[in-house]
């Protein structure tokens, strides 16, 4: 099962900040927060991993809270290409391995 | 750079019949991994291997599905007497496999589809 829970989709419009939300209510203490982009017809891409508090890389912001049950992605400024699915994952820190749940469909609009 | 390469790209095959899936990983990067992913659906884990072994097999389906990677590069994935079932997009992934890191490089992925 997935460790984790996101909105199935969202819309938004060009030139936006976007922010997805993913829960992960059981996050152990070695687990790490990781976030994949996927275009169709593609593998899922890397883009952003965090532990806690934030963490900023030239494509996206990761928010993490001090509880850590809760993190939200934020890509700025969105064009018509960031429309892809996008998926938190919680990654076990005793044996690496990622749980994949559904994603989050984001469609940006003109 | 080169990145994760996977052959082929398309794989239509009749129920029953035996199939190889080609992964060829980043260069350097250790750790290789197989997912499949069904429309709609995350990618599903299937093996994990950190060099030549099987670190992890616990996603292997059942005993039809087999995978190597002998010289701890190249990796095949093999799925014997296979099943209208088995159709999906096989993914395959690498990286470093150091600690703390979860950032996999992802291949384009194998279309199979069982007839």
């Amino acid at each position: 099962l997935a460790k984790t829970t996101q909105p199935i989709s969202m819309d938004s419009y060009e030139g936006q900040e976007v922010n997805i939300t993913c829960s992960h209510n059981n996050i152990a203490t070695n687990d790490y927060i990781t976030w994949y982009q996927q275009f169709p017809s593609q593998g899922p891409r890397f883009i952003i991993q965090g532990y806690k508090t934030k963490v900023t890389n030239e494509v996206a912001s990761l928010f993490i809270p001090a509880d850590r049950k809760s993190s939200t992605l934020s890509l700025p400024r969105v064009s018509l290409s960031d429309t892809a699915v996008y998926y938190c994952l919680v990654g076990d820190n005793s044996n690496y391995q990622l749980i994949w749940g559904a994603g989050t469909k984001l469609i940006i609009k003109p | 750079g080169a990145g994760v390469s996977q052959t082929p790209s398309n794989k239509v095959t009749e129920k029953g019949k035996y199939v190889e899936l080609r992964c060829d990983p980043i260069s350097g990067h250790t750790a290789l991994y197989w997912y499949r992913q069904s429309l709609g659906q995350g990618p599903e884990f299937l093996i994990y291997f950190q060099g030549t072994g099987a670190a992890d097999d616990s996603g292997l389906p059942n005993d039809r599905f087999f995978a190597v990677r002998p010289e701890g590069s190249v990796s095949t994935l093999k799925i014997q007497r296979t099943e209208r079932g088995d159709s999906a997009v096989y993914l395959c992934a690498s990286s470093f496999g150091g600690r703390d890191s979860y950032e996999q490089y992802f291949g384009p992925g194998t279309r199979l589809t069982v007839t």
